[in-house]
């Protein structure tokens, strides 16, 4: 039963400290996506990759948040430094290239206290 | 430009009632896909369904059902005989065909009451 996996499930970490959040896609899949989902603002695209090249991140802050494909099995989303309103669940998902329907992993809980 | 509107932000009724969760997009495509997503209190997303903008015609899978009008831009989802299990956040979600992006409603938080 493939699945998308995210690591780590929860992390809480203090403000200014540099948090890590890893994603393994599918095997197979060639689009990979970051999301982040908040009481206010919902479900949020924050990146996207099609074939490891990043084709939009135009909903990530980009003087703290990067996102990268170092290989078809691992995507990373980083944040340095952490602040407060970075809280949120941060999903990964992944998808075949024009199917249009993207798998979720089961997200990772972020704390920045 | 794309959006997808979800006007309940909550909705409780009581075990085996049937329920209606609405879901209206805008789109300036003639070629999308429309999605359910349902996210359980465990806090993973599910995909539900998609349907394409070429088939209007209605689904139904077991106690679920979905109703597609391209005349109203809408795609509403309906439970029969709901289950505390149904309880969760439903999220209906759109993209255009050929575009990976997926674009989500603010979701809504369904309670079935026991």
């Amino acid at each position: 039963d493939a699945r998308v996996t995210q690591t780590p499930r929860h992390k809480v970490t203090e403000m200014g400290q540099e948090v890590t959040m890893r994603c393994q896609p599918i095997l197979g899949h060639n689009t990979v996506f970051w999301y982040r989902q908040t009481m206010m603002q919902g479900l949020e695209l924050l990146a996207y990759f099609r074939n490891r090249a990043p084709l939009d991140d135009s909903g990530m802050p980009k003087d703290r948040f990067s996102a990268e494909m170092p290989d078809a099995t691992l995507a990373t989303l980083k944040i340095q430094p952490s602040e407060p309103r970075d809280s949120a669940v941060y999903f990964c998902a992944s998808g075949a290239i024009r199917s249009d329907e993207q798998f979720f992993g089961p997200g990772t809980r972020l704390t920045v206290l | 430009a794309q959006k997808v509107t979800q006007a309940q932000t909550e909705i409780s009724v009581v075990e085996k009632e049937d329920v209606t969760l609405d879901c209206v997009y805008e789109t300036r495509d003639t070629t999308y896909y429309l999605f359910w997503y349902k996210q359980p209190p465990s806090g993973e997303l599910v995909f539900l369904i998609r349907r394409n903008s070429f088939d209007e015609q209605n689904e139904i899978s077991g106690r679920y059902s979905w109703n597609f009008q391209k005349s109203t831009s809408s795609f509403n989802f309906t439970i029969t005989a709901s289950q505390v299990v149904d309880s969760a956040v439903y999220f209906c979600a759109l993209s255009e065909i050929g575009d990976d992006k997926i674009i989500f409603g603010k979701g809504t938080r369904l309670h079935i009451l026991p």
